[in-house]
C-alpha cells in the first residue's frame, strides 16, 4: 500500500522560476523528511518536520508541514540547474519504525 | 560523504545466483535500514535493524534476509537471483530506533543480473 503520495511526478521548467512539490498522506505523520537524489547517488536529508504548520527555510528552499500533519510541500524559488534532481519526502507514522518514502518528484531545470 | 559506506557499488551476476551487499553504517549509529529502487521506481523498505536485532520488515522476499553483526555492520543476502531484483540497494543508517525518522545513506550497490 502506498502511504505517500507526491506530486507532480515530473517537473521541467526553466532556470529562474518557482515551483512547488507536494507530498500527502491519509496518515498522520510522527514526523516528515525531505530528500533529494541525484543520479546514481543516495538520497541526501535536506530538513526534518514534526510540528503541524511548521515551515522552515533553506536558502531559497521553504518547505511546510500540514496543520494536520498528514501532508507537506516544497517550495523552490529562482530555481537554479543545480536543483535539479529527485525529491522525496519521506515519513514515519505513530509508534512505527520504518520510514516510508513518496513517490517522487523528479526536477529538471533548464539553463 | 554521508559516513555511510556499501560495498561493493556495483555487481553483475547470473539467474539464480545468491550474492551479499554489505554496509558499515555512520559512526554512532546503532539502526540499519536497506531499500531497494528499481529503474524509475521509488524506494522501497525491506528491512530495519536495531543494535542487532531485527525491528521492522517491509517487503522483503522470502529469497532475501539480512543480519546486523556486533560491530553494527550490516549485510543483505540476495539468494536464486531473477532478472527482477536488478536495481539499486541503499543502505542507511541512524543515530536510533526511536528518533524522528532522520536517514543518512550510503551511495548504494547496484545489482544487475543477467
Amino acid at each position: 500500500t502506498q502511504l505517500l503520495e507526491q506530486s507532480p511526478q515530473f517537473l521541467s521548467i526553466q532556470e529562474g522560476e518557482n515551483l512547488t512539490v507536494y507530498c500527502n498522506s491519509s496518515s498522520v505523520f510522527s514526523s516528515l523528511q525531505w530528500y533529494r537524489q541525484e543520479p546514481g547517488e543516495g538520497p541526501v536529508l535536506l530538513v526534518t518536520v514534526v510540528t503541524g504548520g511548521e515551515v522552515k527555510k533553506l536558502k531559497r528552499l521553504t518547505f511546510q508541514f500540514g496543520d494536520a500533519r498528514k501532508d507537506s510541500s516544497l517550495h523552490i524559488t529562482a530555481a537554479q540547474p543545480g536543483d535539479t534532481g529527485l525529491y522525496l519526502c519521506a515519513g514515519r507514522y505513530g509508534g512505527y519504525q520504518k520510514v516510508t518514502f513518496g513517490t517522487g518528484t523528479k526536477l529538471q531545470v533548464i539553463p | 560523504d554521508s559516513g555511510v559506506t556499501q560495498t561493493p557499488k556495483h555487481l553483475i551476476t547470473a539467474t539464480g545466483q545468491r550474492v551479499t551487499l554489505r554496509c558499515s553504517p555512520r559512526s554512532g549509529d546503532l539502526s540499519v535500514y536497506w531499500y531497494q529502487q528499481s529503474l524509475d521506481q521509488g524506494l522501497q523498505f525491506l528491512i530495519q535493524y536495531y543494535n542487532g536485532e531485527e525491528r521492522a520488515k517491509g517487503n522483503i522476499l522470502e529469497r532475501f534476509s539480512a543480519q546486523q553483526f556486533p560491530d553494527l555492520h550490516s549485510e543483505l543476502n540476495l539468494s536464486s537471483l531473477e532478472l527482477g531484483d536488478s536495481a539499486l540497494y541503499f543502505c542507511a543508517s541512524s543515530v536510533m530506533a526511536g528518533n524522528t525518522g532522520e536517514l543518512f545513506f550510503g551511495e548504494g550497490s547496484r545489482l544487475t543480473v543477467l
